[in-house]
């Protein structure tokens, strides 16, 4: 257990649905972050959150949007995917926005059909 | 910007044994130098980070080592467990406007018994 939760574990979407993903943290860190893993790819960046303020959009399609409400909170808004969106989609929050560790949820496996 | 390559992409050891990954690194700005081991089902975990300005780190059985003139570095495992059995993530950080994470493309490590 890393103190960073997120939900749901598994989603399977339409191409035309809207869903969201969640993530929250208690560890009392200032910067929340969403990476795409898939298969045989290093784990690819895309957004960066401090104090609450977006500082880093990994040229990420727009169909993917970002939310956080407050420090403990991320959300990851989806709509009109591709399959090759499918993917391991991780939450992680580190301290700062820097060289601190980062401590990753267990991330939410999505698959588009 | 930053690019890091990791190899190999698996590797099997006896238990007992001592297992190596290597990294490299492009950007000589790069300061912090985590790695990650992440098992089925789950997030990445921080297992060890090293710092630019120390050349050599061990905890327990693990061990990392960085040389900056190459730009390389590397994690060592002696003694090699089965619950040693996993993915593991090489990352180097960017030291620019953001500092964000690159990683690695992953080993995956099997301990035979």
């Amino acid at each position: 257990e890393t103190g960073v939760t997120q939900t749901p574990r598994h989603l399977v979407m339409g191409m035309t649905n809207k869903k969201s993903l969640k993530c929250e943290q208690h560890l009392g860190h200032n910067a929340m972050y969403w990476y795409k893993q898939s298969a045989k790819k290093p784990l690819e960046l895309m957004f960066v959150y401090s104090l609450e303020e977006r500082v880093e959009n990994n040229s990420v399609p727009s169909r993917f949007s970002p939310e956080c409400p407050n420090s403990s909170h991320l959300f990851l808004h989806l709509h009109t995917l591709q399959p090759e969106d499918s993917a391991l989609y991780l939450c992680a929050s580190s301290m700062a926005a820097g060289n601190t560790e980062a401590f990753f949820g267990q991330g939410t496996r999505l698959t588009v059909v | 910007g930053e690019n890091v390559e990791q190899h190999p992409s698996t590797l099997s050891v006896q238990e007992g044994d001592s297992a190596v990954i290597k990294c490299t690194y492009s950007d000589s700005a790069s300061n912090y130098f985590p790695w990650y081991k992440q098992e089925l089902g789950k997030g990445p975990q921080l297992i060890i980070d090293i710092r630019s300005n120390v050349g050599e780190k061990k905890d327990q059985r693990i061990a990392v080592t960085l040389n900056k003139t190459a730009k390389h570095f590397s994690l060592h495992i002696t003694e090699t467990q089965p619950e040693d059995s996993a993915v593991y993530f090489c990352a180097a950080i960017t030291s620019y406007n953001t500092d964000k994470l690159i990683f690695g493309t992953g080993t995956r490590l099997q301990v035979f018994p």
